[in-house]
C-alpha cells in the first residue's frame, strides 16, 4: 500500500523558477527520501532526511520534514529544463533493509 | 554511487511464455533486493523482497507462483514472470542497498519494459 501522497500531482514552471513539491505520509518513519525518475528509466536517489532532522540541503535541493504534520517538502531552486522528470517521496519505517514505500509521484515540467 | 544493472531493458513476449529479468549489483554485495512494478504514470508498487539464500517475501496480493524470484548469489536476483498474459505488461524495476555501512538510500536498475502480446 502507498504511504506518501505528493501534491501537486503535476507542476509546470518556467526555467529559473523554483519548484516546490509536498509529500504527506501516514505512519511514523525512520527516514524519508526523495527520488527522481526520467521517463521510462529507473529511479535516482536525490536526498534523504531522517526523522530527527528538520531540514537538509544538497546543491539546488532543499528538503524539510515536519513529523508532527507527517509531511515533507522538496524545493528545487533555479530550475532547469533538465529537471523535467517525475519526483517521488518514499518513506522507510525501519532499519537498513526495510522497504521503501513510495508516494504517487509528481510530474514536473520545466519550460525552457 | 553504487550501480545496479537490470537486463533486459525491453522485452516482448507471447502470451503463455515465461520471461526472466535479471538484477545485478555491480560494485557491492546485496543480501536483499527489491522488485517493483510500475504502471504508466503511476507509482512503484513493491512486489517482493528478494533475500539471498532464502525465500523471497512477497507483498499481499502478489502471486508467488507467477512471479518467481531467485536470489542465488550476493550480486544477482532474478524475477521470472511465468505464463505471461497481456495484463502482466508493465515496467518492472529492481533496487538494492549497499551494506549497512553504506546508508539507507536505494539504488535502482534501469527498469524492464515488459510487453506481452
Amino acid at each position: 500500500s502507498q504511504q506518501g501522497e505528493e501534491d501537486p500531482q503535476a507542476l509546470s514552471i518556467q526555467e529559473g523558477e523554483n519548484a516546490t513539491m509536498n509529500c504527506s505520509y501516514k505512519t511514523s518513519i525512520n527516514n524519508l527520501q526523495w527520488y527522481r525518475q526520467n521517463s521510462g528509466r529507473g529511479l535516482v536517489h536525490l536526498i534523504l532526511i531522517r526523522s530527527n532532522e528538520r531540514e537538509k540541503h544538497s546543491g539546488r535541493l532543499r528538503v524539510t520534514l515536519d513529523t508532527s504534520k507527517k509531511s515533507s517538502s522538496l524545493l528545487i531552486t533555479a530550475s532547469r529544463a533538465a529537471d523535467t522528470a517525475s519526483y517521488f517521496c518514499a518513506t522507510v519505517l525501519g532499519g537498513a533493509n526495510s522497504k521503501l514505500t513510495f508516494g504517487k509521484g509528481i510530474t514536473l515540467s520545466v519550460r525552457p | 554511487g553504487a550501480v545496479v544493472s537490470q537486463h533486459p531493458s525491453r522485452v516482448i513476449c507471447k502470451s503463455g511464455t515465461s520471461v526472466k529479468i535479471e538484477c545485478r549489483s555491480l560494485d557491492f554485495q546485496a543480501t536483499t533486493m527489491f522488485w517493483y512494478r510500475q504502471f504508466p504514470k503511476q507509482s512503484l508498487m513493491l512486489m517482493a523482497t528478494s533475500n539471498e539464500g532464502s525465500k523471497a517475501t512477497y507483498e499481499q496480493g502478489v502471486e508467488k507462483d507467477k512471479f518467481l524470484i531467485n536470489h542465488a548469489s550476493l550480486t544477482l536476483s532474478t524475477l521470472t514472470v511465468t505464463s505471461a498474459h497481456p495484463e502482466d505488461s508493465s515496467f518492472y524495476i529492481c533496487s538494492a542497498r549497499p551494506p549497512e555501512t553504506g546508508g539507507p538510500e536505494a539504488f535502482f536498475g534501469q527498469g524492464t519494459r515488459l510487453t506481452v502480446v
